[in-house]
């Protein structure tokens, strides 16, 4: 079946600018997770959507990052005014809300700030 | 909340030698272990996973072992293939069911 799906797979973008970044999951899974990856790095947490519950925001780096999932599906990753230092891969990832079931990645957005 | 972290960070092996990959984590709530591979361009995959009422678990060439008391799990890669070089990345699924990852391990396998 489909996997979890990111658009757009790059993108470059101007110091300043608004970036969206969109992930649609798996189709059946509640819950929905959003990554960090720096370059040659590890996986920061930044937001967490479970359900009809309010998102677990506290990765989220600065009010410049802001997420939003429409009907429990597609959600999208939003960063205001990017800077130089927002320049990584964005993943997401999707899974069942159940007990211990793994996450489905995408194979993210890569970000570049000029 | 819940700290992982993974030994080493880099391994270099000959292709066919093991592999050993060792994570610890700080949270006794944490139940529920992954393990993910990462090749280049690509999204981690799942490659093996482990809850906490199990000690080891087998699938081929992978195992993963855990060990509750002492809060540490390795993944192990038997008779290594050039195509498993990778990043590897060991996670922990903490009580607000959220998955804390290490920082990764980058496993070159030599021909």
């Amino acid at each position: 079946g489909a996997g979890v799906s990111q658009s757009p797979s790059n993108k470059v973008t101007e110091k300043g600018k608004d970036v969206e970044l969109r992930c649609d999951p798996i189709s059946g899974h509640t819950a929905l997770y959003w990554y960090r990856q720096s370059l040659g790095q590890g996986l920061e947490f930044l937001i967490y959507f479970q359900g009809n519950s309010a998102p677990d925001k506290s990765g989220l780096p600065s009010d410049r990052f802001s997420a939003e999932r429409t009907g429990g599906s597609v959600s999208t990753l939003t960063i205001q005014r990017t800077q130089q230092e927002d320049s990584a891969v964005y993943l997401c990832a999707s899974n069942y809300e159940t007990v211990n079931s793994p996450l489905h990645f995408g194979n993210g957005t890569r970000l570049t700030v000029t | 909340g819940e700290n992982v972290e993974q030994h080493p960070s880099t391994l270099s092996v000959q292709e066919g030698d093991s592999a050993v990959i060792k994570c610890t984590y700080s949270d006794s709530a944490s139940n529920y272990f992954p393990w993910y591979k990462q090749e280049l361009g690509k999204g981690p995959q799942l490659i093996i996973d482990i809850r906490s009422n199990v000690g080891e678990k087998k699938d081929q060439r992978i195992a993963v072992t855990l060990n509750k008391t002492a809060k540490h799990f390795s993944l192990h890669i038997t008779e290594t293939q050039p195509e498993d070089s990778a990043v590897y990345f060991c996670a922990a699924l903490d009580y607000g069911q959220n998955f804390v990852f290490g920082p990764g391990t980058r496993l070159s396998v030599l021909p």
